[in-house]
């Protein structure tokens, strides 16, 4: 299983955009970069996801590097309620053990007013 | 559509009791998961389920045992509980959409202290 690399924990100016780095030097042709994040103690939320290209939805952006070793995730407008764990993980393709999501220790990010 | 419950929300044991934590989706989904998270650490995948009938281990799976007899159930059991069991357990849920990789949803936890 590819393992990722995140800072622990990380602050943000609410209003700002929060940029989340993650290392994934070992990550395979077919592994997804996968995002999520947990509230407090609740389930894990999902954020965004991909294998090679930048996507962006409603939530976020994530930025994947070219040789796909790395990655940062963006959220434009941060705002208190996104104080979260924020978690990257690399998912093997769902037809491998089912895309087990194997969650590293994450970064905290702490969003200020 | 409710996504993905759980059930029981909390629960106290005694060591040595055993119980089973279920886990529903109304997604129809193939994939399931049971994981485990400890205080101050991220989740640790105990069990999966690529479809009915079928279960296998994941990184942390002594002491529990699953089962997936429908699809949109997944079982965890604990036979006889130890207070290093003491943990929030979160089940998931998958699909694939023309082969391809799609979201994980996660159903909102069981607090399970083993006294």
């Amino acid at each position: 299983d590819a393992k990722t690399t995140q800072p622990p924990s990380m602050d943000c100016a609410e209003g700002r955009a929060a940029n989340l780095p993650c290392n994934h030097s070992t990550i395979s042709g077919n592994e997804y970069v996968y995002w999520y994040r947990q509230i407090h103690s609740q389930g894990p939320q999902y954020i965004i996801h991909g294998l090679k290209n930048n996507e962006t939805n409603e939530m976020a952006s994530l930025i994947i590097t070219e040789d796909r070793k790395s990655s940062t995730l963006i959220l434009p407008h941060a705002t208190l309620r996104d104080t979260a764990v924020y978690y990257c993980i690399v998912r093997p393709p769902i037809y491998n053990q089912g895309g087990k999501l194997i969650f590293g220790q994450g970064t905290e990010l702490s969003v200020k007013p | 559509n409710a996504g993905v419950t759980q059930t029981p929300k909390f629960r106290v044991l005694k060591t040595g009791q055993s119980m089973t934590l279920l886990c529903a989706q109304d997604m129809n989904h193939e994939y399931m998961y049971w994981y485990r998270q400890d205080p101050g650490m991220g989740l640790r995948l105990i069990h999966y389920s690529v479809g009915e009938g079928t279960t296998a281990k994941g990184e942390v799976p002594d002491g529990y045992n699953v089962s997936r007899l429908k699809k949109q159930n997944f079982l965890l059991g604990l036979e006889s509980a130890a207070p290093s069991q003491t943990s929030v357990y979160f089940c998931a849920s998958s699909y694939s959409f023309l082969g391809s990789n799609t979201e994980a949803f996660f159903g909102q936890g069981t607090r399970l202290t083993v006294v």
